[in-house]
């Protein structure tokens, strides 16, 4: 069945450190692909998706590409915050059911 | 703003007293969907409705009920709380229909704890 792996954490990083978070995705078909951020005691907010191959999406400073041949989406961004400190979820959908990865805790320190 | 909105917050039950969370939502969705989420990890599906069609996922124990009198507002019942059903609840909404992969969104959670 279609299945979501991430890197597992926590990420640490000081502030102003560039972030990757991988994430890597079995499916059949054409899923959509999306990453959720998730602060503590919070709800999940969308942070992006992308739709079908090659599509970037971007949101607040932070990127990710569908990559088909590599069946990846990668969240990257150039420069965290101590407020991006929080559980970001990497997921699919491919029938309409959210498919989430385990999830990834980032910590960033002054 | 269009959300979705879930009360309580923060909902203390007995255990096996039975216990209803709320979600309203202006987004005006077609699909409504609950989650269970534990300590450190992933929301777990329980189940959605479309329109009014209820879907329950397989594993879903039955003292996990839920109701959708009208398209603004869901509600979870819990039968009989266990300690193990201690976790947050997540309400979601989607557009259109449950086969077109549309984005989820999502309320802010009512985190229940079982005494």
């Amino acid at each position: 069945g279609d299945s979501v792996t991430q890197m597992e954490g926590p990420v640490t990083l000081s502030e102003e450190a560039f972030l990757t978070i991988n994430c890597t995705y079995t499916a059949t078909g054409y899923p959509s692909l999306f990453w959720y951020v998730q602060y503590p005691g919070e709800g999940l907010q969308l942070l992006l998706k992308a739709t079908k191959a090659d599509d970037k999406g971007s949101n607040k400073g932070f990127e990710a590409t569908y990559r088909k041949e590599t069946t990846s989406f990668h969240l990257e961004k150039g420069s965290v915050q101590v407020s991006d400190s929080a559980v970001y979820f990497c997921a699919l959908s491919n029938t309409g059911k959210l498919i989430f990865g385990q999830g990834t805790t980032l910590q960033v320190k002054p | 703003d269009a959300m979705v909105i879930q009360n309580p917050r923060y909902q203390v039950t007995q255990f096996g007293k039975p216990v209803t969370l709320s979600c309203s939502q202006t987004l005006n969705h077609n699909v409504m969907y609950w989650y269970q989420q534990k300590s450190s990890q992933a929301p777990k599906l329980l189940f959605h409705y479309y329109d009014k069609d209820f879907n329950n996922e397989a594993d879903t124990p039955d003292n996990f009920q839920s109701r959708r009198p009208n398209t603004s507002f869901c509600f979870l019942d819990i039968r009989s709380p266990g300690l193990g059903d201690a976790a947050m609840y997540l309400c979601a909404t989607s557009s259109r229909g449950w086969e077109t992969q549309e984005t989820q969104y999502f309320g802010p959670g009512t985190r229940l704890l079982v005494l």
